[in-house]
């Protein structure tokens, strides 16, 4: 168990560029979420996966975002026109089957900076 | 919208000192979470608790329950410098048939040697 990884760590990028994250989860686990925090701020919740169907998407989420997770393993969370206001930190978590109280493990997050 | 608030924002105190921090949410849960996030690094589970529970321990940690008023308090005994991080509690939302949770806005706990 290798645990959560999330790739890049930082990214910086100008206004306007498109930019796209990668999180890998627990091997075995077949929910996926992603979290946008901002500082001083606990984690937002942004959109989820089971296996490889999404199956909510926030409000936050806006047209210019996108998520997707192709064969249940892997995701990748992709923003367009990238806004100033979208600097955050975003963070990708999963769990073993999503039931009630089933714990999210945290990756370490992706820290976007929007020029 | 963020479900639980956490009370007090911020907490300092002496190591070796106990640290009680609140949680309060406002509607029905299946069960209730706390977290802890160390600076600019993912968040870390640390205890759950259901609605049908009232107190719960793991360690030095120590967390109580009370759905009559929506609010949950952890208690982090005998504190170490290590424990200074930002705490954050999670509800999920009962009668819904995912497990999403909303964490409120944390507490940040500092541990002075």
């Amino acid at each position: 168990d290798t645990g959560v990884s999330q790739n890049p760590r930082h990214k910086i990028t100008k206004r306007g560029q498109n930019v796209t994250f990668r999180c890998d989860p627990i091997s075995e686990h077949n929910r996926l979420y992603w979290y946008r925090q901002t500082l001083g701020q606990g984690p937002e919740f942004l959109t989820y996966f089971q296996n490889e169907a999404q199956l909510e998407k926030s409000r936050l989420l806006s047209d210019r975002f996108s998520a997707e997770r192709p064969k249940g393993s892997f995701s990748t969370l992709e923003i367009q026109r990238t806004e100033q206001g979208d600097s955050a930190m975003y963070l990708c978590a999963s769990s073993l089957t999503g039931g009630s109280g089933d714990t999210q493990y945290f990756g370490p997050g992706t820290r976007l900076t929007v020029l | 919208s963020q479900q639980g608030e956490e009370d007090p924002q911020a907490l300092s105190i002496q190591e070796g000192e106990n640290a009680t921090m609140n949680c309060s949410y406002k509607t029905s849960i299946n069960n209730l979470q706390w977290y802890r996030q160390n600076s600019g690094r993912g968040l870390v589970h640390l205890i759950l608790i259901r609605s049908n529970e009232r107190e719960k321990h793991s360690g030095r940690l120590r967390v109580t329950l009370d759905t009559s008023k929506k609010s949950s308090s952890l208690l982090i005994t005998a504190s170490r410098a290590a424990d200074t991080a930002s705490y954050f509690c999670a509800t999920d939302a009962a009668g819904t048939s995912y497990d999403k949770v909303i964490f409120g806005p944390g507490t940040s706990l500092s541990v002075i040697p």
